[in-house]
């Protein structure tokens, strides 16, 4: 058990609609991640904060995603509009320290079904 | 720009045999790298890690080789178990905030 939770665990939405996902990681956690997996993929990188400020999105968040992590505690995706290529788990991960190399700890991810 | 490599999807293995799963990567700036593993409906969950002053690391069951003149990292698990069916993904961070950067993964495999 990693500390970091996330919910939902599965979503399930029509095409159009919108989505917020939330995750919790422990108190420690200065830095959350957020990535993107699809099937027969690696995570890809979205996002992440360190504290609240949210310091790099990558160019696969569209303009429909927001992220946020006020006050640096929990964090939240959202997903607006989405589309069936918005189909993937969801994960996110915490890590506390200063370096680079500092273990990243994973939920258990949010998968989403966009029908 | 996919900078590190997983060419083989899967792997099936004896138990008590061992397992080998390769990595490559393009980026000789790259100077630290990591392998997670995961079961399925988890999240991944870090095994082991290599610094690149560093051409070997060994934790238990687990050792992780780096060849960087290769640009190849390799995981060994000996003696392979039942319960290391899962895939394995190696990483590596992409700068200095820690972005993680994921090969396609592994699905190994450890019949009885």
């Amino acid at each position: 058990d990693t500390g970091v939770s996330q919910d939902p665990r599965h979503k399930i939405t029509k095409r159009g609609q919108n989505v917020t996902f939330r995750c919790d990681p422990i108190s420690e956690h200065n830095r959350l991640y957020w990535y993107r997996q699809t099937l027969g993929q690696g995570p890809e990188f979205l996002t992440y904060f360190q504290n609240e400020a949210q310091l790099e999105k990558s160019r696969l968040l569209s303009d429909r995603f927001s992220a946020e992590r006020p006050k640096g505690s929990f964090s939240t995706l959202e997903i607006q509009r989405t589309e069936q290529g918005d189909s993937a788990m969801y994960l996110c991960a915490g890590t506390s320290g200063s370096s680079f190399t500092d273990t990243q700890y994973f939920g258990p991810g949010t998968r989403l079904t966009v029908l | 720009d996919q900078q590190v490599k997983q060419n083989s999807p899967s792997l099936s293995v004896q138990e008590g045999r061992i397992s080998i799963l390769n990595c490559d990567y393009t980026n000789s700036m790259f100077d630290y790298f990591l392998w997670y593993k995961k079961y399925p409906a988890e999240g991944p969950t870090f095994l082991i890690s290599i610094s690149s002053i560093k051409d070997k690391n060994e934790d238990g069951r687990f050792t992780v080789f780096l060849n960087k003149s290769a640009k190849h990292l390799s995981l060994h698990i000996v003696p392979s178990q039942p319960g290391d069916s899962a895939v394995y993904f190696c990483a590596a961070p992409t700068d200095s905030w820690g972005k993680l950067q994921f090969g396609s993964g592994t699905q190994v495999v450890v019949t009885p």
